[in-house]
């Protein structure tokens, strides 16, 4: 049972535009959530996380926003670079020493 | 500081052959983690460790195990290595729960 979707595998966007990555969760004891980037044969670095106590939080050209009602969480990368080309993975926490990650979408900035 | 190392890189293994994933982490972190990813899938959390002594199992622990002797080390040991544990091996820390997780650069395994 995936407790967390990414269901969009992957993303085309024009340099300079908005990306809007997804994720959707099962688990509504969830209370910590988290994006990491990782690029082809590195391992995954943080991005951006966010508290259930919080509806939105903002890092630079990354927002994440969280939905709770709807458990789905969004990462907003404005303006998109030609750098940020990599697999996005969205991960989430309960009160509990793990994380369950999504299964991640490419995203792809052409110019 | 190096943050989280691992080794080899790459690695071919027969079946039936077993080897030692080695990880190691310069940041005095409490917590780490062992994860496999498949292609095109997530992180599946095999072992992780809340401090030296201490592991517990993840998602899929089957045919691994795991020793935390000191708080910079966390091998991973595969005893008898299957075509099914082909997969690319990342280790993580972390200082405390709910705290960013630092991945290493991953090792790739081939098992033929």
């Amino acid at each position: 049972d995936q407790q967390v979707k990414q269901n969009s595998p992957s993303l085309s966007v024009q340099e300079g535009r908005i990306s809007i990555l997804n994720c959707d969760y099962t688990n509504s004891m969830f209370d910590y959530f988290l994006w990491y980037k990782k690029y082809p044969a590195e391992g995954p670095t943080f991005l951006i996380s966010i508290s259930s106590i919080k509806d939105k939080n903002e890092d630079g050209r990354f927002t994440v926003f969280l939905n709770k009602s709807a458990k789905h969480l969004s990462l907003h990368i404005v303006p998109s670079q030609p750098g940020d080309s990599a697999v996005y993975f969205c991960a989430a926490s309960n009160n509990t020493d793990k994380l369950i990650f999504g299964t991640g979408t490419r995203l792809q900035v052409f110019p | 500081n190096a943050g989280v190392t691992q080794t080899p890189k790459f690695r071919i293994l027969k079946i039936g052959q077993s080897m030692t994933l080695q990880c190691t982490q310069d940041m005095n972190h409490n917590y780490m983690y062992w994860y496999r990813q498949d292609p095109g899938m997530g992180l599946k959390l095999i072992y992780y460790s809340v401090g030296a002594g201490i592991t517990d199992k993840g998602e899929v622990p089957n045919g691994y195990n795991v020793s935390r002797s000191t708080t910079e080390d966390f091998p991973l040991r595969l005893e008898l290595a299957a075509p099914s544990q082909t997969s690319v091996y990342f280790c993580a820390s972390s200082y405390r729960r709910k705290e960013t997780q630092y991945f290493g650069p991953g090792t790739r395994l081939l098992v033929l």
